[in-house]
């Protein structure tokens, strides 16, 4: 059974940095063909994918946030590690982590996600 | 990027009764499109991807269909559990994106 769960803060400041963590089971990102994605949904909007990172290390960014992400991994430790700069109160939102493979894929497995508001 | 248009916004139905989303590309996406169910509180549940292939424990009544840059989400006979938001993915090109997402409402 695979397993993803998000953690973090729930709450930081204008210009802070944002650190969430996924840590997954059932799965390992030392497997080729693996990747854990971070999707985000502002409040009662939709859904928007941040970033991803493959078993090889490969990563992928949104374009429009690439300057503010970075997405690094410890598979050692079954952890993702997503990084955001720069914080605004737009965006607040739940943060979702995902398991994925190698693409073209979708995301077959979510995490609970964790909302994080950005407010001083 | 590619842009995903989803239509209706809201649709209405009665328990029993077919359901059916629209999902439309930019431009094409092949037949790598994802159809995802979310319940108020709850993470999106992969229902459907490759266009037409249902997820691990999805019922029958889920159907996909489409290619290219038109898609189809069609559910048979609407049970109670099924009322809730969809949304379609492209994963064909980067960035990965998503439509704004279809509620299905009880009518």
């Amino acid at each position: 059974q695979i397993t993803l769960k998000e953690s973090g803060p729930t709450l930081v400041k204008p210009t802070q940095t944002l650190t969430l963590t996924c840590t997954f089971s059932g799965f390992s990102l030392s497997t080729s063909g693996v990747g854990v994605g971070w999707i985000r949904q502002p409040p009662g909007k939709a859904l928007e994918w941040l970033a991803l990172i493959y078993w090889d290390d490969n990563k992928r960014y949104s374009p429009s946030l690439k300057s503010r992400l970075t997405i690094t991994k410890d598979t050692s430790k079954n952890q993702v590690v997503l990084t955001m700069t720069n914080m605004d109160p737009v965006d607040t939102a739940t943060y979702y982590c995902a398991h994925g493979q190698i693409q073209p894929s979708p995301w077959f497995d979510w995490g609970q996600g964790t909302l994080v508001t950005v407010s001083s | 990027e590619i842009v995903m248009t989803q239509s209706p916004a809201t649709l209405s139905v009665s328990p029993g009764e077919r359901a059916t989303l629209s999902c439309r590309a930019s431009q094409s996406v092949s037949s790598n499109l994802a159809w995802y169910q979310q319940k108020p509180g709850q993470a999106p549940r992969l229902l459907i991807y490759g266009a037409s292939t249902r997820a691990t424990g999805i019922p029958a009544r889920f159907t996909g269909s489409g290619s290219g840059t038109e898609f189809t989400l069609t559910i048979s006979s609407l049970q109670s559990e099924d009322f809730a938001v969809y949304y379609c993915q492209q994963y064909n090109n980067w960035p990965q994106t998503f439509g704004g997402g279809t509620k299905v409402e009880i009518k």
